[in-house]
């Protein structure tokens, strides 16, 4: 059955870096999209990017330029999401989630979620 | 990005009853629309695409419909598993957006 096992919870300082990870199983994991989705207490859900684990793809909400950098390990089926500078308003539920590499596919399978904590 | 806007905020419901939510774009989305369900500590479960289609797995008592800019998630004859937190997000075009969230709760 398909899978994202995702990373544990960060506690991290304002204008760190953390990079979070989302193993994928039951699937080949460079033939679909990997997305990643931030989640913040009381609010909605907000799309970061994806990225083609095939060949390395990716694509950005613009918000997000500078803040996300998208990687995949196909040796280990797994994604990675790095993010930067962090500021409180990085503090977040981070989500993988799947999809097919077409245009207008939905999210398929989802990871538990990663909360980071941004706290001097 | 199209703008995406879920009612009501809160909704309360006894088991064996129906209940509707909406979702409305701010633009035409054609009937790309995803309904997806989030629990706390499961993994959210994609439940509807493209407007009305059931995801494999998800139980009949779950329909989508609506076009356009108008979309309506119905689950009819409440089981207690289906409490929680709902979710709209367009699939038409870059970025994704997501509706704010409806909480299903028991009454």
């Amino acid at each position: 059955q398909v899978q994202l096992q995702q990373s544990g919870a960060e506690l991290v300082k304002p204008g760190s870096s953390v990079k979070i990870s989302c193993k994928a199983s039951g699937y080949t994991f460079t033939s679909y999209d990997m997305h990643w989705i931030k989640q913040q207490p009381g609010n909605g859900l907000e799309w970061i990017g994806w990225i083609y684990p095939g060949n390395g793809n990716t694509k950005y909400n613009q918000k997000f330029n500078g803040k996300a950098t998208l990687t995949a390990d196909k040796s280990s089926s797994t994604a990675y999401m790095q993010l930067s500078s962090l500021t409180s308003e990085d503090s977040a539920v981070y989500f993988c989630a799947r999809s097919v590499p077409l245009r207008r596919a939905p999210f398929d399978y989802w990871g538990q979620g990663v909360m980071v904590t941004v706290s001097s | 990005d199209v703008q995406m806007t879920q009612s009501p905020y809160n909704l309360a419901a006894s088991p064996g009853e129906s209940v509707s939510i909406n979702c409305k774009a701010s633009k035409s989305i054609s009937k790309y629309l995803a309904w997806y369900q989030q629990k706390p500590g499961k993994a959210n479960k994609l439940l509807i695409y493209d407007g009305s289609t059931l995801q494999s797995g998800i139980p009949s008592r779950f329909s989508g419909s609506g076009s356009g800019t108008d979309f309506t998630l119905t689950i009819r004859s409440l089981e207690p598993e289906d409490f929680g937190l709902y979710y709209c997000q367009q699939h038409n075009e870059y970025p994704p957006t997501f509706g704010g969230g409806t909480k299903l709760e028991l009454k």
